[in-house]
């Protein structure tokens, strides 16, 4: 069962423009989104990350956009740079439970061109 | 700080052999999970452990799997008589103590990569 849907899989962008990753998300336990960049063969760094009780958060270039009612989380990426040319997973978990343990989306493939 | 670090970084192994892979913590983390990523997917929860308890196992997490952190430090992931399906990257995570938001962040080690033959 798959608890965190991410689309698109691949996304290809210009230099200078804006990618935009989308998730959603099914189990309404889940309240701490946060967002991983993963370059190959290196573990995933965390970019951002969110809680339901903010509809945005804006860090540098990222911004996390929030809609709860549709449970639904978003990546925006502005002036896109070849550097951010990684897969990026959405992911989820419940912040008040035992263990945190992240659930995951599919990953999304993201390559800026020059 | 140096983050987190695993040993090895890749691990090649004949099917039957058993491995064992270690992972470091970022200092005075006292919350520490392992991760399975294939290809092509996102990471996996496999089992958490906070300080020397190790507080979940998934599943995923078959007889053959066993996880250790004795002194509430590092980590070993053993897997015993390895199979073609083990392959994947293990990934070490690791989280803050306290209460606040930043306590939930975890950030991960750069994985080993097992390749069962």
């Amino acid at each position: 069962q798959q608890q965190v849907k991410q689309s698109p899989q691949s996304l290809i962008v210009q230099k200078g423009g804006i990618s935009i990753i989308n998730c959603a998300y099914e189990n309404t336990a889940f309240d701490y989104f946060p967002w991983y960049q993963q370059f190959p063969g290196k573990g995933p760094a965390l970019l951002i990350a969110i809680r339901p009780d903010v509809s945005e958060k804006k860090e540098g270039r990222f911004t996390i956009s929030f809609n709860k009612s549709a449970k639904q989380f978003s990546l925006h990426i502005m002036d896109s740079q070849p550097g951010d040319s990684a897969t990026y997973f959405c992911a989820a978990s419940p912040f008040g439970g035992a263990t945190n343990k992240l659930i995951f989306g599919t990953g999304t493939l993201l390559a800026v061109q020059p | 700080d140096t983050g987190v670090s695993q040993d090895p970084r890749h691990k090649i192994t004949k099917r039957g052999q058993n491995v064992t892979f270690r992972c470091d913590p970022i200092s005075e983390h006292n919350r520490l999970y392992w991760y399975r990523q294939t290809l092509g997917q996102g990471p996996e929860f496999l089992t958490y452990f906070q300080n020397e308890a190790q507080l979940e196992k998934s599943r995923l997490l078959s007889d053959r799997f066993s996880a250790e952190r004795p002194k509430g430090s590092f980590s070993t992931l053993e897997i015993q008589r390895t199979e073609q399906g083990d392959s994947a990257m293990y990934l070490c995570a690791s989280r803050p103590k306290g209460q606040g938001a930043s306590s939930y962040e975890q950030y991960f080690g750069p994985g080993t990569r097992l390749t069962v033959t």
